[in-house]
C-alpha cells in the first residue's frame, strides 16, 4: 500500500518563476494539508484541503495556491517565486478530519530558488 | 500569537536511559495533542496522539503526557537506542474548523552507543 507520493523530489526555480508541486495521498484518504518547512525549522502549515476546496488557511500569500481533484491527489502552486520560498515542501494525508491516527507524509520536494 | 516550544538545544543520551522531550504552547487550546519523528531529508512519521482529556498514553517504548494547566506536554523514549536518534516535533490540532495542525521547531536527540 504506497503511501503519500510527491513530485518531483527536487526542483531549482528561478526567481519570478511559477512552480506546481503534486501529491497523491495514501489510499483511502481524503484530506491533504500542505506544509512548508525551511532548514531548522518546523513545518509551517500553508493550507488544507477537502472536498475539493480549501478549508483552511495559514500564513501565506495569495501567490501560494492549491487544488484538490476527485480522485483526491492535490497540487501546490507559486507564482512569482522569490528567494524565501527555497524550502522542502511536505505533503500530508489523513482521513478527515485527521486527528485520530495523525497525518501520514510524503519525503517532500526540496525547492530551491536562485 | 498561539505559539509552540521545543527545546532548540540538541538532547544527548546514553543508550539504555531514558529521553524525556519537552513541548511548551501559549495561547491556544489543543484538543489533540500529536509527535512525530523525523529524519533527515524525510517527511515526519506520526508516533502518538493524546487528547485533551487524556493525561498518558503509552506506545511501547514511547510515553507520551499532556498537562493542558501547565499547556506542556512530555515525551518520554525509555531504554534509547542509537537508532531513535532523530528530530521529534510536537503538533497541536484544535477541534474548530477542520482540524489544523501546527508544528513546533521540533529537538534533535541524538543517542550514543
Amino acid at each position: 500500500d504506497a503511501g503519500v507520493t510527491q513530485s518531483p523530489t527536487h526542483l531549482i526555480k528561478t526567481r519570478g518563476q511559477q512552480v506546481t508541486l503534486r501529491c497523491s495521498p495514501k489510499s483511502g484518504h481524503d484530506t491533504v494539508s500542505w506544509y512548508q518547512q525551511a532548514l531548522g525549522q518546523g513545518p509551517q502549515f500553508i493550507f488544507q484541503y477537502y472536498e475539493e476546496e480549501e478549508r483552511q488557511r495559514g500564513n501565506f500569500p495569495d501567490r501560494f495556491s492549491g487544488h484538490q481533484f476527485p480522485n483526491y491527489s492535490s497540487e501546490l502552486n507559486v507564482n512569482a517565486l522569490l528567494l524565501g520560498d527555497s524550502a522542502l515542501y511536505l505533503c500530508a494525508s489523513s482521513l478527515d478530519p485527521g486527528v485520530n491516527y495523525g497525518y501520514t507524509f510524503g519525503s517532500g520536494t526540496r525547492l530551491t530558488v536562485v | 500569537s498561539q505559539k509552540i516550544e521545543q527545546n532548540s538545544e540538541a538532547l544527548n543520551i546514553q543508550e539504555g536511559k531514558t529521553a524525556t522531550l519537552t513541548c511548551n504552547y501559549t495561547n491556544y487550546s489543543p484538543a489533540y495533542l500529536q509527535w512525530y519523528r523525523q529524519d533527515p531529508g524525510r517527511g515526519p512519521v506520526f508516533l502518538l496522539l493524546i487528547r485533551e482529556n487524556e493525561k498518558e498514553k503509552r506506545k511501547e517504548r514511547l510515553k507520551v503526557t499532556f498537562d493542558t494547566t501547565l499547556k506542556q506536554s512530555l515525551f518520554h523514549i525509555t531504554a534509547s537506542q542509537p537508532a531513535d536518534s532523530a528530530t521529534y516535533l510536537c503538533a497541536l490540532a484544535s477541534n474548530t474548523g477542520g482540524f489544523k495542525t501546527i508544528f513546533g521547531a521540533g529537538t534533535r536527540l541524538f543517542v550514543k552507543a
